[in-house]
């Protein structure tokens, strides 16, 4: 168990409806980063947060926002949902050490 | 940006033997080196990280090398186990700055 929690495990929608997918960070853990990883494809960066504020920004579609909340956990809102974006998500954390622990993953069907 | 080419992108070998796999980088700002084995449909796991001020890493039967004039790391893991097989990947980065991965290896480790 890597400390990063996600929810929901797996997420069934259809095309055209808008999904919110939750990551709380390990303790101490100031950074998230969101990545998606399409069948048979490697890990893309999406979109970083630092303590509430947007850090980095990788190839996020417009379609696709995130945010982190005081507490620290964040959501990545995904809408206008097309059968691309079919995918495993996964959050990750860090900010202790440069190490980042992914959390469980939230897969994500869209038929 | 930082680019990350990953050879080979499948090997098999018999248990007992040897498999390594071979990561280069483009920006020479990188300054860590982590390794991932992802079992289907599961997290991404850190395996073992490097830093470039090291030019070699072990950890019982896994090692990574850094030849940071030439950009390239590699992971070696000895002695292989039926266990090992999942898809490995390497990245890069700045230090909590996003990873840049690989594409992957899929290693199949023989009985």
């Amino acid at each position: 168990d890597s400390g990063v929690t996600q929810t929901p495990k797996h997420l069934i929608t259809a095309t055209g409806q808008r999904v919110t997918l939750r990551c709380s960070p390990r303790s101490g853990d100031l950074s998230v980063y969101w990545y998606q990883q399409s069948l048979d494809q490697g890990l893309q960066f999406l979109i970083q947060y630092y303590n509430g504020e947007e850090r980095a920004k990788g190839n996020i579609l417009e379609r696709f926002s995130a945010q982190q909340f005081p507490d620290l956990h964040s959501e990545l809102n995904l809408s206008s949902l097309e059968l691309g974006d079919s995918a495993l998500y996964f959050c990750a954390s860090d900010w202790v050490t440069d190490t980042q622990y992914f959390g469980p993953g939230t897969r994500l069907t869209v038929l | 940006g930082e680019n990350v080419e990953q050879h080979p992108s499948t090997l098999s070998v018999q248990e007992g033997d040897s498999a390594v796999i071979k990561c280069t980088y483009s920006d020479s700002a990188s300054n860590y080196f982590p390794w991932y084995k992802q079992e289907l449909g599961k997290r991404p796991q850190l395996i073992i990280d490097i830093r470039s001020n090291v030019g070699e890493k072990k950890d019982q039967r896994i090692a990574v090398t850094l030849n940071k004039t030439a950009k390239h790391f590699s992971l070696h893991i000895t002695e292989t186990q039926p266990e090992d097989s999942a898809v490995y990947f390497c990245a890069a980065s700045g230090g909590n700055t996003p990873l840049v991965f690989g594409k992957g290896t899929r290693l199949s480790v023989i009985a």
